[in-house]
């Protein structure tokens, strides 16, 4: 079956420049994770979804960032007055329903390259 | 101080070796235990999952997690070269959904 998919997988902008990122989670998982990946480094996480609600936005780094997610399907981060800092892999991942104990789906990523 | 140490490598070895990949951490809370392999350009995909204290083995790879001194390892026996690729260690406490990711090792197995 068709795993996570992420649009753009590559994305160049200028610095100021709004971007949006778009995360198509595995069909039936509800629950769905952003996570920032910067070079050479680990993933840092950004927020979590379960459903539409997002229990846990402890991760966003600051108010430039925001995500939402219609219903159980799509999710989108909006990246806000780019920094040449966002510059970074951001990740998707879903999960059936979001436990500890699940394996979380990664998908392939957006480069963001920001100028 | 971060909560996940990883040595980022990177880890050359021959063809066969035994490889040895380890994680510290400074938070007690974490009860889940997981390693991710991630290949270039793609994300990270699952290999292998513990709770708590122990080993668990799957086919080539053995995971081992010792709380008592915040140290988990993964063992590669019969390296190949298909087996280059970042290993990511990552953990989860009890009662959260936030994963904490360590900055992950880079494994070069030579022909």
């Amino acid at each position: 079956g068709a795993g996570v998919s992420q649009s753009p997988s590559n994305k160049v902008t200028e610095k100021g420049k709004d971007v949006e990122l778009r995360c198509d989670p595995i069909s039936g998982h509800t629950a769905l994770y952003w996570y920032r990946q910067r070079l050479g480094q680990g993933l840092e996480f950004l927020i979590y979804f379960q459903g539409n609600s997002a229990p846990d936005k402890s991760g966003l780094p600051s108010d430039r960032f925001s995500a939402e997610r219609t219903g159980e399907s799509v999710s989108t981060l909006t990246i806000q007055r780019t920094q040449q800092e966002d510059s970074a892999v951001y990740l998707c991942a879903s999960s059936l329903e979001g436990t500890r104990k699940e394996t979380q789906y990664f998908g392939p990523g957006t480069r963001l390259l920001v100028l | 101080q971060k909560e996940v140490e990883q040595d980022p490598g990177p880890l050359s070895v021959p063809e066969g070796a035994i490889v040895s990949l380890n994680c510290t951490y400074s938070n007690s809370a974490f009860q889940y235990f997981m390693w991710y392999r991630q290949y270039s350009r793609k994300g990270p995909e699952l290999l292998m999952y513990t709770y708590s204290s122990g080993n668990k083995e799957d086919g080539r790879f053995t995971a081992q997690v010792d709380k008592s001194s915040k140290y988990i390892s993964l063992f590669i026996r019969d390296s190949q070269p298909s087996d280059s690729a970042t290993y990511l260690c990552a953990m989860t406490r009890t009662g959260g959904f936030k994963t904490i990711f360590g900055a992950g090792t880079r494994l070069f197995v030579k022909a």
